[in-house]
């Protein structure tokens, strides 16, 4: 079963305008990580946020994370049409043996 | 880093046929995952090694699925009485064993399985 879920399931932007994900989950963990996934292809890790930490930056990507509320945004600034691609969260949850649990995915559209 | 490979990247079979899937980990890994990813929906968990030992299996992975990982090197995962319900991307990842957590997990592109 998943164990989280992303908000919103589907997203379409403008090529330049900036894409925001959400994603909640259930229990405690150790670390939450956002994966990217190009049609037909596989998960490219694209950043992970340890539990002790709120925020965390790589390039045009931004993540925070909210242990108390569950919650875990992603931010992509200035998009491009390149990033049109689902998006996952997915959490190494403490009392797991470091398997991922993955949420449903946010399918991002950039229009050129 | 060659990164992780999956063979065959497609599979269309009978139902009720056997098919095995091979995935190469990235060769200082000695961490290996199968997940199942169906269509809209995110990986879900099959299985795990830790080299060669197989430390956990998910309530998904019925009697009809085996995987090995017979000298901590690559992995092969196979479905016995193929169903229409196997049909979906089958996706291996592998990590290192640095420390016990926050390690990210590199995946492979995938064999997709569709069964007729």
């Amino acid at each position: 079963s998943q164990q989280g879920e992303e908000d919103p399931q589907a997203l379409s932007i403008q090529e330049g305008e900036n894409a925001t994900m959400n994603c909640s989950y259930k229990t405690s963990i150790n670390n939450l990580q956002w994966y990217r996934q190009n049609s037909g292809r596989g998960l490219v890790h694209l950043i992970l946020i340890r539990s002790n930490e709120r925020e965390k930056h790589s390039g045009r990507l931004r993540v925070t994370l909210d242990t108390s509320k569950k919650s875990s945004s992603l931010l992509i600034t200035a998009s491009r049409a390149a990033d049109t691609a689902s998006y996952f969260c997915a959490t190494d949850r403490v009392d797991s043996s470091y398997k991922l649990i993955f949420g449903s995915g946010t399918r991002l559209l950039v229009r050129p | 880093d060659t990164g992780v490979s999956q063979n065959p990247r497609h599979k269309i079979t009978k139902r009720g046929q056997n098919v095995t899937f091979r995935c190469d980990p990235i060769s200082e890994h000695n961490r290996l995952y199968w997940y199942r990813q169906t269509l809209g929906q995110g990986p879900e968990f099959l299985t795990y090694f830790q080299n060669e030992a197989q430390l956990e299996k998910s309530r998904l992975l019925s009697d009809r699925f085996s995987a090995e990982r017979p000298k901590g090197s690559f992995s092969t995962l196979e479905i016995q009485r193929t169903e229409q319900g196997d049909s979906a991307m089958y996706l291996c990842a592998s990590s290192p064993e640095r420390v016990r957590h926050n390690q990210p997990q590199h995946f492979g592109d995938g064999t997709r399985l569709s069964i007729l």
